[in-house]
């Protein structure tokens, strides 16, 4: 009974190098939302994506930072020349449908420490 | 303006004790969701309760209950007979519904960082 899985759980990086975090949905799930959390701080909103679509991006940063959910396979967060400031947990949460109710929580994966030496 | 504000930082509760977090909204939507979540140290996000906008009753959920209070536009977590387990951060959320019928991503606020004494 596979809940959202994300890896890898522990990521070091140095910077300048490139991170790629992944979210496998829940099964019947195909709708993915990345959350990133600074120490001490709530989930902020990164980015919404479907099956091939990006559905809200507002949250992400406007450089190095990009997202994909293709037809096969897990959701990809990827950040290009990571900086110290990356580090943080990086969480994947998955909904059926994007119809789904206000009143529908989001489940998360375990998330991904991210940490840029 | 912030659209979920936890004011408590952190708080203590004595175990067997009852002990409520607050939390407070924004929105000028009627249609949407609270939820608690709660975080221990292991770093998971684990989902406990929610409350829709049009419930007249509050939720409960074992050990959890949310007081909600509309006019208010707060949505308090009252656990009971607190446990050691239960120390961890909380966070409340909310997800406010879209006219096309569809939902927003969840909102957090800045949790409270509960600790359980024995």
């Amino acid at each position: 009974n596979a809940g959202v899985m994300q890896n890898p759980r522990h990521l070091v990086r140095r910077r300048g190098q490139e991170a790629r975090l992944r979210c496998s949905p829940m099964k019947g799930h195909s709708h993915v939302y990345w959350y990133r959390q600074l120490p001490e701080e709530g989930l902020k909103f990164m980015v919404y994506l479907q099956k091939e679509n990006i559905i809200d991006e507002s949250g992400m940063p406007k450089e190095r930072f990009s997202a994909e959910f293709p037809k096969e396979g897990p959701s990809i967060l990827r950040i290009q020349q990571v900086v110290r400031g990356d580090s943080a947990a990086y969480f994947c949460a998955s909904s059926r449908s994007g119809r789904s109710s206000y009143n529908s929580p989001l489940h998360f994966g375990n998330g991904t420490r991210l940490t840029v030496t | 303006a912030q659209k979920i504000t936890q004011t408590q930082p952190g708080m203590f509760v004595q175990e067997k004790e009852a002990v409520t977090l607050d939390c407070t909204y924004d929105t000028s939507d009627q249609s949407y969701g609270l939820f608690w979540y709660k975080q221990p140290s292991s770093g998971e996000m684990i989902f406990l309760i929610y409350q829709g906008s049009y419930d007249e009753q509050n939720a409960t959920e074992g050990r959890y209950s949310l007081n909600f209070q509309k006019a208010r536009k707060s949505a308090n977590l009252v656990i009971s007979a607190s446990q050691l387990g239960d120390s961890a951060m909380y966070f409340c959320a909310m997800r406010e519904g879209r006219p096309s019928g569809s939902a927003r991503q969840l909102t957090f606020g800045s949790g409270t960082q509960l600790t359980v004494l024995p």
